[in-house]
């Protein structure tokens, strides 16, 4: 099975700030990774996709880079909305979340 | 639009069985795999399987292999979850979630609101 750690496992920090969340794969997924964003008591919502590709209607702050087994989720301009956990998940060999990212107001 | 609606909440003793439904609207219910995801009270998601509901076809992660079944009903657009041999440790949220389209693998876009499955003597 394809493991995937996220770093960290909790984010603190203030509205404007630019913010960077990691997501390593135990062995390479090429660029089949996504996204997403869950608040409280709410579904997942997909963010990103293949990595790096935006899903409809998600704003532009929100960008994703890598491939092979080392892929970021980065923040620009982190906004009052955007405090929720994050999860990375790879579809190369099946489904598999990491553990997600906490990201709470400093 | 785009809707995956779930049952209701559900309170089960240990070993009992328990099966959730997914209503699908919006689209072309045998056009898209739908699959099921989990979550315990306060942790990460966990994916469990997904269903073919054109042809009926399942895939499950070891984990559940022996204890989960898929299966649909096309007349309703309804895609069910069983999981039987109920533990405590399989309290949590239930997600159905419809993946992104049938070109190989690919992610979720759509989720249901979850059906929360509480296991208790």
């Amino acid at each position: 099975d394809i493991q995937m750690t996220q770093s960290p496992s909790t984010l603190s920090a203030s509205v404007g700030d630019r913010v960077t969340i990691t997501c390593r794969a135990s062995q390479s997924i090429g660029s089949w990774l996504a996204w997403y964003q869950q608040k409280p008591g709410q579904a997942p919502k997909l963010l990103i996709y293949k990595a790096s590709s935006l899903e409809s209607g998600v704003p532009s702050r929100f960008s994703g880079s890598g491939s092979g087994t080392e892929f970021t989720l980065t923040i620009n301009s982190l906004q009052p909305d955007d405090f929720a956990t994050f999860y990375c998940q790879q579809y190369n060999t099946y489904w598999t979340f990491g553990q997600g990212t906490k990201v709470e107001i400093k | 639009q785009v809707q995956l609606v779930q049952s209701g909440a559900e309170v089960k003793k240990p070993g009992a069985s328990v099966k959730v439904s997914c209503k699908a609207s919006g689209y072309t219910f045998s056009g898209y795999y739908i699959h099921w995801v989990r979550q315990a009270p306060g942790q990460g998601l966990e994916w469990m399987g997904r269903m073919n509901p054109n042809t009926g076809g399942t895939n499950h992660t070891q984990r559940f292999q022996a204890r989960v079944t898929m299966t649909r009903d096309t007349s309703i657009t309804t895609a069910y979850m069983e999981l039987s041999r109920l533990r405590s440790d399989d309290t949590a949220l239930y997600y159905c979630a419809r993946e992104f389209s049938f070109r190989g693998n690919q992610p979720f876009d759509y989720w249901g609101q979850g059906t929360l499955v509480t296991v208790s003597s």
